[in-house]
């Protein structure tokens, strides 16, 4: 299995701060048709997932556009530019180019 | 705008069958484009793909699970299902069903839709 391993596992962040998440991966995610298939996943307290970003660096509908990803290969990198109070929660990474699906322990990003 | 939503038992008692199901609606679980997925999170914890079932029945399972779970599909009533049996307290958590959305064959792509989750506790 793709063990995939994020740093920090707690971020405290000053509001209007940036925020950076890592995510490494124990074997490179880009699938054989050149494709990345990395997702950055934000659960806010008693809710569900929701999803950030795909393919790497692809936000998906209605993501705020101060979420951003990047990376390659094996290092991976889920950036907020100004930190808001609604984006407390915790930030996990997934891959999706080889079975198992698997996912990172998590980030807990809370306000200073 | 598509929903999803588990149903099903909250207690199950250890060496029984738990049973979950998910009703998909605003979206048809015939799509070529998704696969449908269960998650689960134990309490305090992070996330563990038990599972995808296409349309036609097609599944992939967790490895570290297989060999007690089983995802079924009815189109007929735009649901799918998860069995997971011989349960242990280990498998108390929240149960998430899930949309992929396929970005290349088989099942690679991105998790875009989930449910609100149904805690599932395992105890006699």
């Amino acid at each position: 299995d793709i063990v995939m391993t994020q740093t920090p596992l707690s971020s405290p962040v000053t509001l209007g701060q940036p925020a950076s998440i890592s995510c490494r991966s124990s074997q490179s995610l880009v699938h054989s048709d050149g494709n990345t298939y990395l997702s950055w996943l934000q659960q806010r307290p008693g809710q569900p997932p929701r999803l950030l970003i795909y393919k790497l660096s692809n936000r998906f509908s209605g993501v705020p556009d101060r979420f951003s990803g990047s990376g390659a290969g094996t290092d991976f990198t889920l950036i907020i530019s100004r930190v808001e109070a609604e984006d407390v929660g915790v930030y996990y990474c997934t891959q999706a180019t080889q079975f198992p699906y698997t996912f990172g322990q998590g980030t807990k990003l809370e306000i200073k | 705008q598509m929903q999803l939503q588990e149903s099903g038992p909250g207690l199950v008692k250890p060496l029984e069958t738990l049973s979950l199901t998910c009703t998909v609606s605003g979206d048809s679980i015939s799509s070529s484009s998704h696969y449908w997925v269960w998650i689960r999170q134990p309490p305090g914890k992070g996330l563990e793909w038990i599972g995808s079932i296409y349309y036609s029945g097609r599944t992939y399972y967790n490895p570290s699970l297989k060999s007690r779970v089983t995802i079924s599909v009815d189109t007929s009533k735009n649901q799918f299902s998860l069995k997971l049996s011989s349960v242990t307290v280990a498998d108390t958590a929240v149960y998430y069903c899930a949309k992929l959305t396929i970005s290349a064959p088989p099942a690679r792509g991105y998790f875009d839709s989930w449910g609100q989750g149904t805690l599932v506790t395992v105890s006699s």
